[in-house]
């Protein structure tokens, strides 16, 4: 089945300093979709991109979407206290539902 | 944020019990799931619902079960509790979107079987 896999699987940061977490499918994808969860929380949706190529920002955090629609990343620049989380992607499948990478869980050191 | 709620938050029970964990949204989108998650792991489909009397199995076998009997409300059934369902149940459920709906999550359900 479709696997979506996420690198690295934790990521120490220092505050202030830029970081960037990948997300890699073996199939290509419809669509890839980001979610934040917050320690002790619910994952809670970031964005969506569609077309191959697609970059998006919001704020301090690039989403890119990959040429081959397989592989997607989110950089994140000036890390704050607030980043703080585990960022999943996840990918749309052609049964319309969505794959679920492990997540990248975030630290990060004041 | 969206409107879905699960309960109860926090269950702790023994083998063998029958539990439910309900989940209801008042948002009025027909697409419903579960998932479970282990902790720090990916999140495993194992039901989902595309409306009233739709049930299907996800991709992750559990020997859960879910009802659809209204458009708000997608409780899931253990007959009965073994530690292996140690784990937390998230509830979500999308609003139709191109190509793949935007899901929206509940606050979860963390369950330890004894």
């Amino acid at each position: 089945g479709q696997q979506v896999m996420q690198i690295p699987q934790y990521q120490h940061v220092q505050e202030g300093e830029d970081f960037t977490t990948y997300c890699n499918s073996s199939t290509t994808l419809s669509n890839i979709q980001w979610y934040k969860q917050r320690p002790g929380g619910h994952p809670v949706f970031l964005i969506q991109l569609v077309k191959s190529g697609e970059v998006k920002k919001q704020k301090r955090l690039t989403f890119q979407f990959g040429e081959a629609k397989k592989n997607s990343s989110l950089h994140i620049t000036a890390t704050q206290t607030t980043d703080v989380g585990t960022y999943f992607c996840a990918g749309g499948r052609n049964d319309y539902k969505l794959s679920f990478g492990a997540g990248t869980t975030v630290t990060v050191r004041a | 944020e969206a409107d879905i709620y699960q309960t109860p938050r926090y269950l702790v029970i023994g083998t063998g019990k029958k539990i439910t964990l309900e989940c209801s949204q008042t948002m009025g989108h027909d697409k419903m799931y579960w998932y479970q998650q282990d902790p720090g792991m990916e999140l495993h489909l194992i039901h989902y619902s595309y409306g009233v009397n739709s049930t299907e199995k996800g991709d992750l076998s559990s020997e859960s079960t879910v009802s659809r009997i209204r458009t708000e409300h997608f409780p899931l059934t253990l007959e009965s509790a073994r530690p292996s369902h140690t784990s937390q149940y998230l509830c979500a459920s999308s609003e139709q979107g191109q190509p793949t709906d935007t899901q929206y999550f509940g606050p979860g359900t963390r369950l330890t079987v004894l």
